[in-house]
């Protein structure tokens, strides 16, 4: 069974640009997170989605960050315009709906210069 | 206010000894805990869970142990392989589906 994919792996950019990330959970898991985690920290949550519906979304700073999950299956997190303090890994997660335990994809090193 | 802490950034244990790596949480509202690996480059890997109606959890050379009048939780590795060395991170859940997370161990595993 495949797990959760991510990609891209690894994202450059200068400061004030925009950037994606891309999210394709495990095959039926309902559940998709999106977390952001800093060196040395674990990870903090940014949204929560419950199929396409975003069912917790009160850490997501909406000013410059927006997400979507039009079909309920793949997803998107996008940062426009990115700031420096934006530099983290953003990581996605999915579980079987009403589970707690998430599994986890490799995540995007995002490095703003 | 962290509701979660691993107050130990780094362990070293010698390969074949126990590792025990331990976590301590505030909210009692917490009723689930879960212990996750993460080796560098790579997303965390859930490892094993326990839940508060509990004290022990066990899945093959990992015990997890809670106690719930002190809020502390310990993941017990025996014996410690090479292959442990990595980052572990304690998360707890209210039941809400939302994962509260320490700042993680880095365990060194000495040959």
């Amino acid at each position: 069974e495949a797990g959760v994919v991510q990609s891209p792996r690894y994202k450059i950019i200068e400061k004030k640009q925009p950037v994606a990330f891309w999210c394709n959970p495990i095959s039926g898991h309902n559940t998709l997170y999106w977390y952001r985690q800093n060196l040395g920290q674990g990870p903090e949550l940014l949204i929560r989605y419950e199929n396409e519906e975003a069912v917790d979304d009160s850490q997501l700073p909406k000013d410059r960050f927006s997400a979507e999950r039009l079909k309920g299956v793949d997803s998107t997190l996008k940062i426009q315009p990115a700031e420096l303090g934006d530099s983290a890994v953003y990581l996605c997660a999915s579980s079987l709906e009403l589970a707690v335990e998430q599994y986890f994809g490799p995540g995007t090193r995002l490095t703003v210069t | 206010d962290q509701q979660v802490k691993q107050n130990s950034p780094s362990l070293s244990v010698q390969e074949g000894r126990i590792s025990i790596l331990n976590c301590d949480y505030t909210n009692s509202m917490f009723d689930y805990f879960l212990w996750y690996k993460k080796y560098p480059a790579e997303g965390p890997t859930f490892l094993i869970s326990i839940s508060s109606i509990k004290d022990k959890n066990e899945d093959g050379r990992f015990t997890v142990f809670l106690n719930k009048s002190a809020k502390h939780l310990s993941l017990h590795i025996v014996p410690s392989q090479p292959g442990d060395s990595a980052v572990y991170f304690c998360a707890a859940s209210d039941g809400n589906y939302q994962l509260i997370w320490g700042a993680g161990t880095k365990l060194i595993i000495k040959p």
